[in-house]
Formats: structure tokens, C-alpha cells, sequence
């Protein structure tokens, strides 16, 4: 199983909800990431997750909360959000942080 | 981006066309990965290529790389409408906790 899942595909939040973004992969991987990529714009890295400890933020602002319940599962917790944060997140994982990274979906986020 | 961009930014080309593009990255890296993203959809990873290495095959992709001039270059041959879609490279660093930074990408349009 090759496969990155990420639930929902779809988000429309207004600026005062709390939703969560959900990325899970049953591939062993120790290395899991989130990603927020604009329109016609490359991926850009928020944060690393290594060994279930964050190990990377990339100066994400703290309206993005990152969590990792266990070694499969990757949220992101979103409260406070702005219109600029609609974009598209991507979640990746990987056997460790120098490997190939697998990328799901996507869940496209739209802030009302 | 971080590290570097891509050209061209878009090209079209016929069905059974070749398909050349190229990546200038910028520091020192580990390896350089290049990933097809269809539209609003998650990256698809196609081949990595480590530093040691000058080129490397998959199918109908040709990847070299050229660590003294920085750059890395893709080719695919014989192309189709299918691989109408963006592609992207990646670069990951000892030097930068081996995180990943993207190129701009290329936009691929394949005629049929």
C-alpha cells in the first residue's frame, strides 16, 4: 500500500471555525509533512514530523496547529483562519527525511 | 522558490514530441527528485536522482544531473496527451535538515 489518505478533499470555513485536516498512511513511514501549495504556485513546506515528534516549522503562524497522534496519523488543526489561507494542503510521508516523499490528495481549503 | 527555478515555465509540444525540462537549483544538496502534479491534485513522485549519480532511466524518463552547474534536467520521450499535467523538481540538503524545496515547475501541455 503505496497510498497517502487525506479527509476531507474539500473545506469551506468561515474565519471564526475550528475545522482539522487529517492525513493518514499505513506505509510504515516515519517522516510525515504538511504542505500548502497557492494556485499556480510549488508545494511549500510548513511542517516535519520525525518519529512522531515535530522536528520542523517553518515559521507557520499559530492559527496552523500541527498534531501526531501516532505513527500513521497526521492533523491539522485550523482556528482563526484568514482568506489568504485558502490554498491547496498537502500532506507527504516518508521512510525517514532523506527518502522519496508520497504525497496524497490534497484537501482544498477555501476561507470565507 | 527557496532553492531555484525551472524553465520553461510552460510548453506545449505535439503527441511523440520529446519533452525537455530543466531545474537550477541552489546550494549543495543530497539528491533531486522530480514529481507530475495534475491540475488541483497531489504530486505524483517520478524519479529521484542522488548527487553521486549523472543520470538515471524510468521508462520514457530521462533525468541527468550536473552538480557543478546545478542543474538537473528532465526529458521525456515520445510523449502523450496523458502527460499533460505540471512537473516539478525537488531538492533536499544534508546542509537543511533535508527539507524539501521545490522549482517553480513546468506546465506540460501535450497536444493530441
Amino acid at each position: 500500500d503505496t497510498e497517502v489518505t487525506q479527509t476531507p478533499k474539500h473545506l469551506v470555513m468561515g474565519m471564526t471555525n475550528k475545522k482539522s485536516l487529517k492525513c493518514e498512511q499505513h506505509m510504515g513511514h516515519r517522516a510525515m509533512y504538511w504542505y500548502k501549495q497557492k494556485a499556480k504556485k510549488p508545494p511549500e513546506l510548513m511542517f516535519v514530523y520525525s518519529y512522531e515528534k515535530l522536528s520542523i516549522n517553518e515559521s507557520v503562524p499559530s492559527r496552523f496547529s500541527p498534531e501526531c497522534p501516532n505513527s500513521s496519523l497526521l492533523n491539522l488543526h485550523l482556528h482563526a483562519l484568514q482568506p489568504e489561507d485558502s490554498a491547496l494542503y498537502l500532506c507527504a510521508s516518508s521512510q525517514d527525511s532523506s527518502d522519496t516523499q508520497y504525497f496524497g490528495p490534497g484537501t482544498r481549503l477555501t476561507v470565507l | 522558490s527557496q532553492q531555484g527555478e525551472e524553465d520553461p515555465q510552460a510548453l506545449s509540444i505535439q503527441e511523440g514530441e520529446n519533452a525537455t525540462m530543466n531545474c537550477s537549483y541552489k546550494t549543495s544538496i543530497n539528491n533531486l527528485q522530480w514529481y507530475r502534479q495534475n491540475s488541483g491534485r497531489g504530486l505524483v513522485h517520478l524519479i529521484l536522482i542522488r548527487s553521486n549519480e549523472r543520470e538515471k532511466h524510468s521508462g520514457r524518463l530521462r533525468v541527468t544531473l550536473d552538480t557543478s552547474k546545478k542543474s538537473s534536467s528532465l526529458l521525456i520521450t515520445a510523449s502523450r496527451a496523458a502527460d499533460t499535467a505540471s512537473y516539478f523538481c525537488a531538492t533536499a540538503s544534508w546542509d537543511n535538515f533535508n527539507k524539501f524545496y521545490f522549482g517553480s515547475g513546468t506546465k506540460l501541455n501535450v497536444k493530441p
